[in-house]
């Protein structure tokens, strides 16, 4: 069963506008979550992370909002550039103490239109 | 070379062959991982590794064994391979000390096809 979602496997948003990327979880022993960013035939790049004790994380045109709660984190992108094209990975870890690995979403492909 | 590089970026193999894939990380850090991607599914994580010592095994199939001789390299031995095996096979690292800080870095993958 998938600890983290990503419902929507596509976005097209014009340019200039704001993109928002959705993601879910189930374990409620999650306590950071991240988003990467990955473009064809590279690994995926780190863009913005949050910890569970904040709902919101802002860097650059990137912001990622945590709901608790609802088990609910989105990326906003404003305003988006051609450039942010891509496939965007929601992941989330555990607060052990030292290396843990991540558990991630299927990825959203978010194609920003001119 | 400066991030995490990974070699060789695409490879084809027999099922009784013998392969390695390779993976060094020039930015200090302690912790490095195996990831697996499969088409239409999540990244998964195969292994870490912590200070050379492996940490977390994900009931990874024995065909892959991996290697940690120090905190800069990390291998992948692949041995017997079945065509569903056939993936993009991700290495990260992280600085391994756990907390918000604890950004793992990717490299580019190695694109596995097993015939």
């Amino acid at each position: 069963d998938q600890q983290v979602k990503q419902n929507s496997p596509s976005l097209s948003v014009q340019e200039g506008r704001i993109s928002i990327l959705n993601c879910d979880y189930t374990n409620s022993m999650f306590d950071y979550f991240l988003w990467y960013k990955k473009y064809p035939a590279e690994g995926p790049t780190f863009l913005i992370s949050i910890s569970s004790i904040k709902d919101k994380n802002e860097d650059g045109r990137f912001t990622v909002f945590l709901n608790k709660s609802a088990k609910h984190l989105s990326l906003h992108i404003v305003p988006s550039q051609p450039g942010d094209s891509a496939v965007y990975f929601c992941a989330a870890r555990g607060s052990g103490g030292g290396a843990d690995g991540l558990t991630f979403g299927k990825g959203t492909h978010l194609i920003i239109q001119p | 070379e400066t991030g995490v590089t990974q070699t060789p970026r695409h490879l084809v193999m027999g099922m009784t062959n013998k392969k390695s894939l390779k993976c060094e990380q020039h930015l200090g850090h302690n912790a490095m991982y195996w990831y697996k991607q499969s088409a239409k599914k999540p990244l998964e994580l195969m292994f870490v590794y912590s200070l050379e010592e492996r940490v977390e095994n994900n009931s990874v199939p024995s065909r892959f064994s991996p290697e940690c001789p120090n905190s800069s390299h990390l291998f992948l031995h692949l041995h017997t391979l079945q065509p569903e095996d056939s993936a993009l096979y991700l290495c990260a690292s992280s600085l391994g000390g756990g907390g918000p800080t604890d950004t793992q870095y990717f490299g580019p993958g190695t694109r596995l096809t097993v015939l």
